[in-house]
């Protein structure tokens, strides 16, 4: 079973309107948790990196949110613009190592005008 | 550079043929990882590298996958007797020693027919 669970698997969004991934993680012990967005053909790029001790940390109109205790991280966009669509990626790494992460499947969102 | 480069971006090769996937790190960066990223699946880990260490090689899928890196920079990905599983986006990333933000090139897109 995968160590890093996200949802919606895809969703499709209209340009403007708002929408919030979900990642869920098993991963123990815990160090931090990463979103990535990739664009097709690229490679991942960071939006944010949260610690045990971050409930939420915000990158322009990309806000994530983290509750260790439930081992749950959303990532909200808001007023979502064309070029928001990509793939979200959840990574969540273990306290023994940057060359431990666990990485999810994904959430693949898709703006239209 | 200015980031992470890696070439070639597109590599057909028939099954049984070996195949070079290079990677140029940020400049400075002493960390470097290879990552499998097939369709729909997340990243799968393959090799680490910092500085002088030995690498981490416990995430090679094979003996027909070895990774080396030459003068603590470039490193190059060598797939022996390709199989037509192979086939997938190779990532490779970087990053300062310890930090968690990675940096990752755009990537190499392997066919093997």
């Amino acid at each position: 079973k995968n160590q890093v669970e996200q949802s919606p698997q895809s969703l499709i969004i209209l340009e403007g309107k708002n929408c919030t991934l979900q990642c869920n993680y098993t991963v123990s012990p815990f160090s931090n948790l990463r979103w990535y967005k990739q664009d097709t053909g690229r490679g991942p790029v960071s939006l944010t990196i949260m610690t045990f001790s971050e409930n939420t940390k915000s990158n322009g109109r990309y806000t994530a949110t983290l509750d260790a205790d439930t081992k749950q991280s959303s990532l909200h966009i808001t007023a979502s613009q064309l070029s928001d669509s990509a793939s979200y990626i959840c990574v969540v790494s273990a306290a023994w190592g940057n060359n431990r992460l666990a990485f999810g499947k994904g959430n693949q969102v898709v703006v239209i005008p | 550079g200015a980031g992470v480069s890696q070439s070639p971006s597109n590599k057909v090769t028939e099954k049984g043929k070996d195949v070079e996937l290079r990677c140029d790190p940020i400049s400075g960066h002493t960390a470097l990882y290879w990552y499998r990223q097939s369709l729909g699946q997340g990243l799968e880990f393959l090799i680490y590298f910092q500085g002088n260490s030995a690498p981490d090689k416990s995430g090679l899928p094979s003996d027909r996958f070895s990774a080396e890196r030459t003068g603590g920079s470039v490193s190059t990905l060598t797939i022996q007797r390709t199989q037509q599983e192979d086939s997938a986006v190779y990532l490779c990333a970087s990053s300062l020693a310890g930090a968690p933000k990675l940096f990752f090139g755009s990537g190499t897109q392997l066919s093997v027919l």
